[in-house]
């Protein structure tokens, strides 16, 4: 079982916005920086945001992330087929002194 | 540009140790801190650990302390993680992760193409 909790799957048609949950603590997302990476079949996985909100050079705007309190965010707007992929969110561990991940979620585009 | 290029893994009988390694290549490894994160097959991503730019902290997952070691030689650009006593629930790919600069650990810009640890008799 994960310590951050993401849903197993998500869908979307192309073109609309999708937005993809994780759900921590005190110890974690409400206390550090939630990242998020997309890891497409058979790849390994690339830093899509960082420090809750911010996204790498070469990511697409269509990609955002937010946070409130102990929960992150990320939306995907003007879906693609190319962004099916497992979405993974992770932050630092404050109690445990661990990188935590949520247990991913697949996107499906319909 | 920005490499890291694991190696070491194999299929190995449990109880058994094994090195990896990770060589970086087109950036100062010696001012980045550098993750192991590991995907058993057909499963999520598991952080295993962490160590600092310069070796001084050191970071393990639960389920890999006191059996895992992670250790850098920043002479030679290089990441090992020494495992051992190994386990079957230990078989999965391998990852070195570069740490960002965007404050925390957890922030893994730049990822190897991993390397297959198989842990069976």
């Amino acid at each position: 079982q994960s310590v951050l909790t993401q849903p197993p799957s998500a869908s979307g048609t192309p073109g609309q916005r999708v937005t993809i949950s994780c759900s921590g603590s005190s110890s974690n997302i409400g206390s550090d920086y939630v990242y998020w990476y997309q890891q497409l079949p058979g790849m390994a996985p690339k830093l899509l945001i960082y420090s809750n909100n911010q996204r790498p050079s070469g990511v697409p705007d269509r990609f955002s992330g937010s946070k409130s309190g102990t929960s992150a965010s990320l939306a995907i707007s003007g879906l693609r087929s190319e962004d099916e992929a497992d979405y993974y969110c992770a932050a630092w561990d404050d109690s445990l002194s661990d990188v935590v991940f949520g247990g991913g979620t697949r996107l499906t585009v319909l | 540009q920005v490499q890291l290029v694991e190696s070491g893994g194999g299929v190995v009988q449990p109880r058994r140790s094994l090195r990896l390694s990770c060589a970086a290549s087109g950036f100062t490894f010696s001012s980045y801190a550098i993750h192991w994160v590991r995907q058993a097959p057909g499963k999520g991503l598991e952080w295993v650990a962490v160590i600092s730019y310069d070796g001084s902290n050191k970071y393990y997952a639960e389920s890999v302390k006191g059996r895992f070691t992670i250790s850098r030689d920043n002479s030679k650009n290089t990441l090992f993680l020494q495992m051992s006593s190994l386990r079957a629930e230990d078989t999965a790919v391998y990852y070195c992760a570069r740490d960002g600069v965007g404050g925390g650990y957890g922030d893994c810009d730049y990822w190897g193409q991993g390397t297959l640890v198989t842990v069976s008799s």
